[in-house]
């Protein structure tokens, strides 16, 4: 069954900190891959998506992700976390024939910044 | 370009009442998407439409939960004899896909959702 695992739940990191988010999948095929930023009160806003080529992708807000095949992870990371940055962060799989987004979500990782 | 727009922003009802919910697509936006998203969990799709068709529900939907989409414009959730287990934040997602089939990716814009409260 396809699934998204995020193993950290919350997630603590110092203004200025590089900061890593990590994301396994588990997909029959070669997924599209996708992280959303849900800040409080708003809605899921894409950062960045995967689906072919570079294994290194360049998103919004000075973050990158990058894909595994072999390790099944599509990790999300950003050298210097901002204040703002503060936030819960989804990956996602997806997505499935038929051609439209029936994502499936990870549980999310709660993101915290110290100043 | 106005985002899309979801009312009320909070509900909170009696176990067994029946709510609604409304999304405002963004204009033009094709497709329309509903996720449900409990406490600690990640969104998870309950049904899509394609303009005024609803194409798929998952299984999550049950008969208590009808979703529609007239005139391919805005679309409303309802829950009829809403359980205490109904209550979370409902997502509406809206995208423009200019082709009916293949794998073409098409941008989800949220909205940002209906926190409903079953007491």
């Amino acid at each position: 069954a396809q699934s998204v695992t995020q193993p950290d739940i919350h997630i603590t990191v110092s203004e200025g900190a590089s900061l890593e988010l990590r994301c396994n999948y588990s997909y029959g095929a070669t997924p599209y891959l996708f992280w959303y930023v849900q800040s409080p009160g708003q809605g899921l806003q894409l950062l960045l998506k995967y689906f072919s080529g570079d294994t290194l992708v360049q998103g919004i807000k000075g973050f990158e992700a990058e894909f595994k095949r072999s390790q099944s992870s599509f990790n999300l990371r950003k050298p210097s976390v901002h204040w703002s940055d503060a936030a819960e962060y989804f990956c996602a799989v997806g997505p499935f024939s038929g051609g439209y987004n029936k994502l499936i979500f990870g549980a999310g990782t709660r993101l915290a910044v110290h100043p | 370009d106005t985002g899309v727009s979801q009312n009320p922003r909070h509900k909170i009802t009696k176990r067994g009442q029946n709510v609604t919910f409304r999304c405002d697509p963004i204009s033009e936006h094709n497709r329309l998407y509903w996720y449900r998203q409990t406490l600690g969990q990640g969104p998870e799709f309950l049904t899509y439409f394609q303009n005024e068709a609803q194409l798929e529900k998952s299984r999550l939907l049950s008969d208590r939960f009808s979703a529609e989409r007239p005139k391919g414009s805005f679309s409303t959730l309802e829950i009829q004899r809403t359980e205490q287990g109904d209550s979370a934040m409902y997502l509406c997602a809206s995208s423009f896909a200019p082709g009916d089939r293949g794998r073409s990716y098409e941008k989800l814009f949220f909205g940002s959702g209906t926190q409903l409260s079953v007491l």
